[in-house]
């Protein structure tokens, strides 16, 4: 069966720190997909980053960054000096190959309050 | 290039009734997926319609319906609606790709 684990409900930072959500997965599949999305207020989920199980290559896009650890199963999400506007409800995701439609499977969130 | 659509953005219902939310997915798209986000949980995956038909389908009950029209848009129905239907719906698109392009959802609240 697949799961998502993200431990930490809430976070709470002061402005310019550096941050780390947490997630833990399960799959038997060896081809599987995992997401990052942020979910605001509004509710509506904004995608952040897609990887593979075969790129283990770490990714940085600006205060973001990645680190997929294939033999932890962790695919951790850093935001360096953090600001008030990255406050935000943010869920971890696993999808299998193919044949099961990418359906996702969420993890339960990590609320993120940074104060200025 | 318009992104994920849905309406209504909210609604609110009793016990019983019946409700249908809608979808238009991003261009280029030609795959719909629907899911259920209770209050503090992470979404759960109802079903996914594809050419026009139900492809998967999460653990959901009869109740939850779908369909899928030729200009890829997509319509949920919810039957005999009870209280712990109450939550966000949101509806996902996607193409060639894994990747699944969310809407600003529907809130539902039964009452």
């Amino acid at each position: 069966a697949q799961k998502v684990t993200q431990a930490q409900t809430e976070i709470s930072v002061v402005e310019k720190e550096d941050v780390t959500l947490d997630c833990v997965y399960e799959t038997r599949d060896t081809t599987y997909y995992l997401f990052w999305y942020k979910q605001p207020p509004s509710g509506e989920l904004v995608f952040l980053i897609r990887r593979n199980s075969f790129d283990e290559q770490n990714e940085i896009s600006g205060r973001y960054s990645w680190n997929f650890q294939k033999s932890t199963s962790s695919f951790n999400f850093t935001i360096t000096a953090s600001q008030v506007v990255d406050s935000a409800v943010y869920f971890c995701a696993l999808s299998g190959p193919r044949d099961s439609s990418y359906k996702l499977i969420f993890g339960s969130g990590t609320r993120l309050l940074v104060r200025p | 290039d318009a992104g994920v659509t849905q309406s209504p953005t909210h609604l609110i219902k009793t016990r019983g009734q019946q409700v249908t939310l809608r979808c238009s997915p991003k261009s280029g798209h030609d795959t719909v997926s629907w899911y259920q986000q209770a209050l503090g949980q992470g979404p759960q995956f109802i079903f996914q319609y594809y050419e026009e038909e139900e492809r998967q389908r999460g653990n959901f009950p009869d109740r939850f319906s779908g369909h899928q029209f030729p200009n890829y848009s997509s319509e949920l129905n919810v039957n005999a609606l009870l209280l712990g239907d109450s939550a966000l719906y949101l509806c996902a698109s996607s193409g060639t790709q894994e990747t699944q392009y969310f809407g600003p959802g529907t809130r539902l609240l039964v009452l």
